[in-house]
Order: C-alpha cells, then sequence, then structure tokens
C-alpha cells in the first residue's frame, strides 16, 4: 500500500499569500496524483489531477507539481473562499490511498 | 452536467447492515468507474472500493472485503454499496465518486455524501 504523507498539518496564512502544500508517497505513484479541496459540511472537490493539470473550471492561482514521491500543491494569492482541507491522492497503485489532509487557515 | 444523488442519512444499531444508494445523472453510466470513500467525524478520507458499471467487477480495499458489497442497477444508472456487520466505528459520510473510464483515475464528481450513524 502507498501511504501518502502531507505537511504541514495546518498553515496559517493571511489572504492574498502563496500557500505551499506538500504531499510524500512512500512508493512511486509516477504522476498519478491528485489533489481535492474539502469545506466543512461539503463533499471534496477535484482540483488537481495527474500532478499538474487543473480540473475543470479551477482557477489558474491552483497549481500541481511533482513526479515520483514528491508532490507539491501551490496557491497564489490566497482568497477567502481557499481556506479548507486540501487532501492529496494516489490512483497509481491499488489500493487508492489519500494523504493525511492539510488545513490552510486564516492567520 | 455530471450529478451523483445518494440515498438520506441512516441510523443503525451495531451488528446491523446499512446499503447506500448513489444515482447518476448527466453522462453514460456504463463509461465511469463508481468509487465509494468515507470520513469518519473530525478525520480524513478513506477509500474503500470501486465498481465498473459496465461490467459490474468490483474491487474493495482489504480491509473491507468480508463485510462491503458494492452493486450496480444499469436500468436505474445507480450503484449501491451495503456495509453488513456494522460497528461503532463505521460511523462516517459516505461517499459515491465518479471515476475514469479506468480505473486508474481521479475522482472527478462527488455525490453530497450520506452520513451513517451506528448507534445502540
Amino acid at each position: 500500500e502507498r501511504v501518502m504523507t502531507q505537511s504541514p498539518a495546518t498553515l496559517s496564512l493571511s489572504p492574498g499569500e502563496r500557500a505551499t502544500l506538500s504531499c510524500r508517497a512512500s512508493h512511486s505513484v509516477s504522476s498519478n496524483l491528485a489533489w481535492y479541496q474539502q469545506k466543512p459540511g461539503q463533499a471534496p472537490r477535484l482540483l488537481i489531477y495527474g500532478a499538474s493539470t487543473r480540473a475543470t473550471g479551477i482557477p489558474a492561482r491552483f497549481s500541481g507539481s511533482g513526479s515520483g514521491t514528491e508532490f507539491t500543491l501551490s496557491i497564489s494569492g490566497l482568497q477567502s473562499e481557499d481556506f479548507a482541507v486540501y487532501y492529496c491522492q494516489q490512483y497509481d497503485n491499488w489500493p487508492l490511498t489519500f494523504g493525511g489532509g492539510t488545513k490552510v487557515e486564516i492567520k | 452536467q455530471v450529478q451523483l444523488v445518494q440515498s438520506g442519512a441512516e441510523m443503525k444499531r451495531p451488528g446491523a447492515s446499512v446499503k447506500v444508494s448513489c444515482k447518476a445523472s448527466g453522462y453514460t453510466f456504463n463509461d465511469y468507474y463508481i468509487h465509494w470513500v468515507r470520513q469518519a467525524p473530525g478525520h480524513g478520507l478513506e477509500w474503500m472500493g470501486w465498481i465498473n458499471p459496465d461490467t459490474g467487477y468490483t474491487n474493495v480495499a482489504v480491509r473491507f472485503q468480508d463485510r462491503v458489497t458494492v452493486t450496480r442497477d444499469t436500468s436505474s444508472n445507480t450503484a449501491y454499496m451495503e456495509v453488513s456487520g456494522l460497528r461503532y466505528d463505521d460511523s462516517a459520510v459516505y461517499y459515491c465518486a465518479r471515476g475514469g473510464e479506468v480505473w486508474v483515475a481521479a475522482l472527478d464528481s462527488w455525490g453530497q455524501g450520506t452520513l451513517v450513524t451506528v448507534s445502540s
């Protein structure tokens, strides 16, 4: 099983700042990595797939990078609606596995 | 537009079973995998399994294989997940999500979630 580790657990930032979230896989997942955003009481929403491709309707301030075992989600110019929990997920290997999440909160 | 609509909240006793439905619309149901993911209160996301609606073939995570059954009804574009032998720690929100045309794909659309509460 691919273990996905996200850091930091919590990121405290102000609106307008840049957020950098990390996700590490225990073994290579190639580029089969997705990022999701989840707000309280809502289902997750796909942001990024293939490690770096934005899903339909996702603003350009969200960008993903990496391959193999190290991945990054960047949010440039945080807006109020971006404060949420973010999860990475690998779909390269069965079973699919998620990271523990990074909460981006208002400083 | 793609839409997945799940059945309503359930409250069950320990040892009972629960069956959650997920009705798909806005796309060709048979062409995309349906996955099931759960989230315990205050916790992260846990993948449970998937079904290929076209073939009916399923793949369930090892830890759930003895208690979870995933099925589908292509006549109504609906997927189902049944959990038997419910335990207190099965209390969670259960989501269905659309995968890709192959199982190696991200989950691009999600249902609204179904809260299952296990309580005596």
